[in-house]
């Protein structure tokens, strides 16, 4: 069965406090593993595509990096308006694309 | 400009009504999804569309339906037999190319609430 599985569920970090975000997944024939994110009230926000193992994106103080099992986010120097809720998803070879539970990053000052 | 458009934002059914949320997109693509969302939860899969007038079920089909009858359009009709609709509700393009996923744009939401 298509899962995606995202850990911790909810993080708190200081400002300046670096961490990441982890998403396990087992996909038939993934296809590209994407990570959103997401503010209340609101639709995803694309971030990042990961297609092979290896593959690194960054975009300011965001990192995303894919392994055959996993990915992570890792968040370097967060500033509160990092704070959100940020998804990871994964599409199959059926053309699903397949959502994690989520996590919410709290950055405080 | 380019997106997706759901609307209602917001949408108030009452019991043992029907209700349909309206998903249009101008950016060309295949695909389209419309997930559930739960507070605190992630995305849940009901339907999705690769192709006009071809759709298949997700995880949560029960109690919804769809049609893809143009590529423009994918409308979910939460249906009487659906027992607990109360949720928030987005819809999501994508093009997706022979052998690769491309990203998933998505609407800004319909709040469905029973009353």
């Amino acid at each position: 069965e298509d899962q995606v599985t995202q850990s911790p569920e909810a993080l708190r970090l200081q400002e300046g406090e670096s961490s990441s975000l982890n998403c396990s997944y087992t996909v038939s024939g993934l296809r590209g593993l994407f990570w959103y994110r997401q503010d209340p009230g609101k639709g995803p926000e694309f971030l990042f595509t990961l297609y092979s193992a290896g593959e690194e994106k960054e975009k300011e103080r965001l990192k995303a990096t894919l392994t055959k099992k996993e990915s992570f986010l890792h968040i370097t120097a967060p500033k509160p308006e990092d704070s959100a809720t940020y998804l990871c998803a994964a599409s199959s070879n059926t053309g699903k694309l397949i959502f994690g539970q989520g996590t919410t990053l709290q950055v405080k000052p | 400009d380019g997106g997706i458009t759901q609307s209602p934002k917001y949408l108030f059914r009452k019991e043992g009504q029907n209700v349909t949320l309206s998903c249009e997109q101008n950016l060309n693509h295949d695909a389209m999804y419309w997930y559930r969302q739960d507070p605190g939860q992630g995305l849940r899969l009901i339907y999705y569309s690769q192709i006009v007038n071809d759709f298949q079920k997700g995880d949560i089909a029960e109690g919804y339906s769809v049609s893809r009858e143009k590529k423009e359009s994918f409308p979910l009709t939460v249906t009487s037999a659906q027992k607990n609709p109360t949720a928030f509700y987005l819809c999501a393009s994508s093009r997706p190319a022979q052998g690769v996923g491309t990203e998933a744009f998505f609407g800004q939401g319909t709040r469905l609430t029973v009353v």
